[in-house]
């Protein structure tokens, strides 16, 4: 079952601040984000492990929450790079299946 | 850099034709996954693999199936192809328990 992201979409001014969530129905193991742009690939942003720390990446940053099944990213300071959609992906199992979710398509405008 | 490819960009095919996507990549990675995305629905995914000749059905395995006979390359088939699988096909390959690294994606159209 995919997880749940909210919101859907979102438009922010330059320098706005933003805040992904992603929830899931199972007991995770560990939780990654994704960008992608319009016409191009996805691109890993970070992994969360199951009892591991906050992690960041220059002003993004998430967190894991593993009694909830929930992960937030936040997007800081936000610049037109960050622009796309996101998407989370949830790991329950071994192998690294990972389940991602529909996606919350981000807009940042000048 | 990691590079994974897939033999297409774009793909028209008939009803009913058999479709392979190939998918290669040069990084020696254990896994390797076949996801589809459709607008509204994220990536979805079909098949992974994580070792040569090893394979897992994903979310969504109906009408299709894999092959992996070698480490860098994993197919994706699609036996007879229908409209319904008109989709953008996204391959990726990852290192255990490690981020994924996807390929450009091959857009199918089945006439």
């Amino acid at each position: 079952q995919q997880p749940v992201q909210s919101p859907q979409a979102v438009i922010l001014r330059e320098g706005e601040d933003a805040v992904i969530n992603c929830s899931s129905s199972k007991a995770l193991y560990s939780v990654h984000w994704y960008r992608q742009k319009h016409g191009e690939a996805p691109v890993f942003l970070m992994i969360l492990l199951k009892g591991g720390e906050q992690k960041g990446h220059e002003k993004i940053s998430a967190s894991f929450n593993e009694k909830k099944q929930q992960s937030s990213l936040y997007l800081t300071a936000s610049q037109l790079s960050y622009s796309g959609t996101y998407f989370c992906g949830t790991e329950s199992g071994g192998y690294q299946k990972v389940t991602f979710g529909t996606g919350t398509k981000l807009q940042v405008i000048p | 850099d990691v590079k994974v490819t897939q033999s297409s960009r774009y793909l028209v095919k008939r009803t009913g034709e058999k479709v392979f996507l190939e998918c290669v990549q040069d990084m020696d990675h254990e896994n390797m996954f076949w996801y589809r995305q459709d607008p509204g629905l994220g990536l979805r995914l079909i098949y992974f693999s994580y070792d040569v000749k090893m394979k897992e059905k994903g979310d969504i395995p109906e009408g299709y199936s894999v092959s992996r006979e070698k480490k860098e390359r994993f197919s994706l088939i699609l036996e007879s192809a229908s409209t319904n699988q008109t989709s953008m096909y996204l391959c990726a390959s990852s290192p255990l328990t490690s981020q994924e690294f996807f390929g450009p994606g091959t857009r199918l159209t089945v006439l």
